[in-house]
């Protein structure tokens, strides 16, 4: 049992460019979350989605895009990166019930 | 949801328990209390959560005012390996959680 598999780790981007950071789960969860993390600061909840098909905006979805064509998969798209996206990500999943979330250990990305 | 109150630091002696006080006089009857932690840079860690009981389990116990307007977390025989940022947060069900900035506990030999 993996859990929550992100990837990359570490990226660096520059400035206008796009990429997708990878989130995949094997515990079957219906629900599944991405958060980033600035600095010194608490997780804000970027997108969600509460099983396949159905995606859900969060507090920051700015400049952020999903996809959730699979119940193991929650792509999180960056178009057009900006020096603000600079933070740490982390995907998360959750089987519905009133338990703890699982996370994955995160993508730092870096936007120059 | 909710909002919490945390105190920002708090420090315990390695083989003392250590209990991390939450304020959520705002709380609902339909929420929940959970407890994560982040150590270091890693994902956050799911401890803990109760409705309205107190709950225990192999990392820690959940102990809830009467009024549901408080809690506490305690870690009965803290360790270095505990020092993280510990994270309360109320919400209903399981949609959404609400990161504040929580409690840094520094764990000293």
């Amino acid at each position: 049992n993996a859990g929550v598999t992100q990837t990359p780790k570490f990226r660096i981007l520059k400035i206008g460019q796009s990429m997708t950071l990878q989130c995949t789960q094997d515990m079957n969860h219906n629900y599944m979350y991405w958060y980033r993390q600035d600095p010194g600061m608490g997780l804000k909840l970027i997108y969600y989605s509460v099983g396949a098909g159905i995606t859900d905006k969060g507090e920051v979805p700015n400049g952020y895009n999903v996809s959730r064509s699979t119940t193991e998969d929650f792509p999180l798209r960056l178009e057009l990166a900006a020096p603000s996206q600079t933070s740490v990500y982390f995907c998360a999943s959750n089987p519905g019930q009133t338990g703890g979330y699982t996370f994955g250990s995160g993508t730092r990305l870096t936007v120059v | 949801d909710a909002k919490t109150t945390q105190p920002p630091s708090m420090d315990c002696a390695e083989g003392r328990a250590a209990n991390l006080p939450c304020n959520h006089s705002t709380i609902s009857g339909n929420e929940y209390v959970y407890w994560y932690r982040q150590i270091h840079s890693q994902g956050p860690q799911y401890i803990i959560h109760g409705l309205k009981n107190n709950e225990t389990n192999e990392m820690a116990s959940l102990i809830i005012t009467e009024d549901r307007k408080s809690s506490t977390l305690i870690l009965p025989h803290a360790t270095l390996r505990d020092t993280a940022v510990y994270y309360c947060i109320v919400t209903f069900g399981f949609q959404k959680l609400v990161f504040g900035t929580g409690t840094r506990l520094l764990v000293s030999p």
